[in-house]
C-alpha cells in the first residue's frame, strides 16, 4: 500500500480565494483524521470520520472550514474564504479502529498550505 | 480534561547521553499512549505505544514507562544519535481519537 495519500503538497493561495485539500486514506481504514499543524498550536485535530460519517467537528475553527468524505477512499477538507491566518500544514491519517484504542494513525504527507 | 502536558519544549543532549520527555494528563479516560517522531518537514511517524496494563515497554534504545495512579508517562532515548534529532509527540487516546502534547524538539549535539 502507498500509505496516506494527501495532494496538493503545497499551496500557495491569496486571501479570499476557496482551498481544496484532497485525501486518499490507507485501503481498508474505517478511520480519517484531518489535522492542522503550525507553530504556535502544535497538531490539532480538526475533523474526523468513521466509515464515511463525521464524528467530531468540535475541532473546525470556523464556518469557512467543510470536510466531506463522500466514499471510503476519498475526502476533501475545504477552507472558503481563506484568511492569512490558515497558513499552516494540513495532515491527513488514518487508522484501522478506533485511534483512542491501541490502533496506530497514519499521517500522509502533509499539505504546506499559504495564504498571502 | 483531555488535553495532555508535555514537557520540556526543547531538549538538547550530545551524542551518547540519555533523552527524557514527560507527558502528564489529568483524568483517567485513557488506555493507550502512543509517542511520535515527526523530522523536519516529513509526517509524524509512530516510534513506540504503551497500553495501560503495561508499565514500561521497550524497543532497542527507545523505552516508554507509565505511571497510571500519577497520570504521567515518558520516552526515554539511551545513547542517542544525531539522527535522533527530530520533534517528539506524546499521546493519549481519548474516546475514537488522540489528544498529543504540544511536542519536544531534541536537538542531539555531535
Amino acid at each position: 500500500d502507498a500509505g496516506v495519500i494527501q495532494s496538493p503538497r503545497h499551496e500557495v493561495t491569496e486571501m479570499g480565494q476557496e482551498v481544496t485539500l484532497r485525501c486518499k486514506p490507507i485501503s481498508g481504514h474505517d478511520y480519517l483524521f484531518w489535522y492542522r499543524q503550525t507553530m504556535m498550536r502544535g497538531l490539532e485535530l480538526l475533523i474526523y470520520f468513521n466509515n464515511n460519517v463525521p464524528i467530531d467537528d468540535s475541532g473546525m475553527p470556523e464556518d469557512r472550514f467543510s470536510a466531506k468524505m463522500p466514499n471510503a477512499s476519498f475526502s476533501t477538507l475545504k477552507i472558503q474564504p481563506s484568511e492569512p491566518r490558515d497558513s499552516a500544514v494540513y495532515f491527513c491519517a488514518s487508522s484501522l479502529g478506533l485511534a483512542g484504542v491501541y490502533n496506530e494513525q497514519f499521517f500522509g504527507p502533509g499539505t504546506r498550505l499559504t495564504v498571502l | 480534561g483531555e488535553n495532555v502536558e508535555q514537557h520540556p519544549s526543547t531538549l538538547s543532549v550530545q551524542e551518547g547521553d540519555s533523552a527524557v520527555i514527560k507527558c502528564t494528563y489529568s483524568d483517567s479516560a485513557s488506555n493507550y499512549f502512543p509517542w511520535y517522531k515527526q523530522e523536519l518537514g516529513k509526517r509524524p511517524q509512530l516510534i513506540i505505544d504503551i497500553r495501560s496494563n503495561v508499565g514500561e515497554k521497550k524497543d532497542q534504545r527507545i523505552a516508554v514507562t507509565l505511571n497510571k495512579t500519577a497520570k504521567h508517562f515518558s520516552l526515554h532515548i539511551t545513547e542517542t544519535q544525531p539522527e535522533d534529532s527530530a520533534v517528539y509527540f506524546c499521546a493519549r487516546g481519548y474516546g475514537n481519537k488522540l489528544v498529543f502534547g504540544a511536542g519536544t524538539i531534541l536537538r542531539v549535539k555531535s
